[in-house]
């Protein structure tokens, strides 16, 4: 057990829909990383955030926007749904730098279909 | 463009011989670099990191090499066990991108008994 976790763990929906993912990183850890896995484009980055504010963008897409909140915890919120948006998608929080160690720990992810 | 390759995508291994995991980077930025376990359908397990100021890390049966010239890294297992079959995944980051990270599509090891 990492010590993340996410909500929820499946999620079905239809093409158009908007759909919430929820993240609780690690106690203590104050950046969130969200990542997608997909079968041709394996783990991708999508956004981080630290201590409630944006510090990196990757490949995320503008239908899709995150936040982090003052208790640390984080939602990926995916909009205009399309069947390619059909992914795994992870949450992954670090200490960020506490004794010069960056390595960051996932959740269990949360598989979304798109019909 | 991949910026982390691990040009294996399988490897077969016997119980009690070395695994050993290849990895090459492009990106000269990255200064931190880990690898990855992973299960189907459950998420990354962190196994081990080096920063390019070293050039090797151990940790029990894993160990980690560093080769910057190179800019490639290797995740030797000693001695492979049968539940170390997975796909492992390698990863590179940097400071100036929050240290996100670029991973490469990963090796399939299985450990045969």
């Amino acid at each position: 057990d990492s010590g993340v976790t996410q909500t929820p763990k499946h999620l079905i929906t239809a093409t158009g829909q908007r759909v919430t993912l929820r993240c609780s990183p690690r106690s203590g850890d104050l950046s969130v990383y969200w990542y997608q896995q997909s079968l041709d484009q394996g783990l991708q980055f999508l956004i981080q955030y630290y201590n409630g504010e944006e510090r990196a963008k990757g490949n995320i897409l503008e239908r899709f926007s995150a936040q982090q909140f003052p208790d640390l915890h984080s939602e990926l919120n995916l909009s205009s749904l399309e069947l390619g948006d059909s992914a795994l998608y992870f949450c992954a929080s670090s200490a960020h730098g506490t004794s010069g160690r960056y390595e960051q720990y996932f959740g269990p992810g949360t598989r979304l279909t798109v019909t | 463009d991949q910026q982390v390759k691990q040009n294996s995508p399988s490897l077969s291994v016997q119980e009690g011989r070395i695994s050993i995991l290849n990895c090459d980077y492009t990106n000269s930025m990255f200064d931190y670099f880990l690898w990855y376990k992973k299960y189907p359908a459950e998420g990354p397990t962190f196994l081990i990191s080096i920063s390019s100021i070293k050039d090797k890390n151990e940790d029990g049966r894993f160990t980690v090499f560093l080769n910057k010239s190179a800019k490639h890294l290797s995740l030797h297992i000693v001695p492979s066990q049968p539940g170390d079959s997975a796909v492992y995944f390698c990863a590179a980051s940097y400071a100036n991108s929050g240290y996100a990270l670029n991973f490469g599509k990963g090796t399939s090891l299985l450990v045969t008994p």
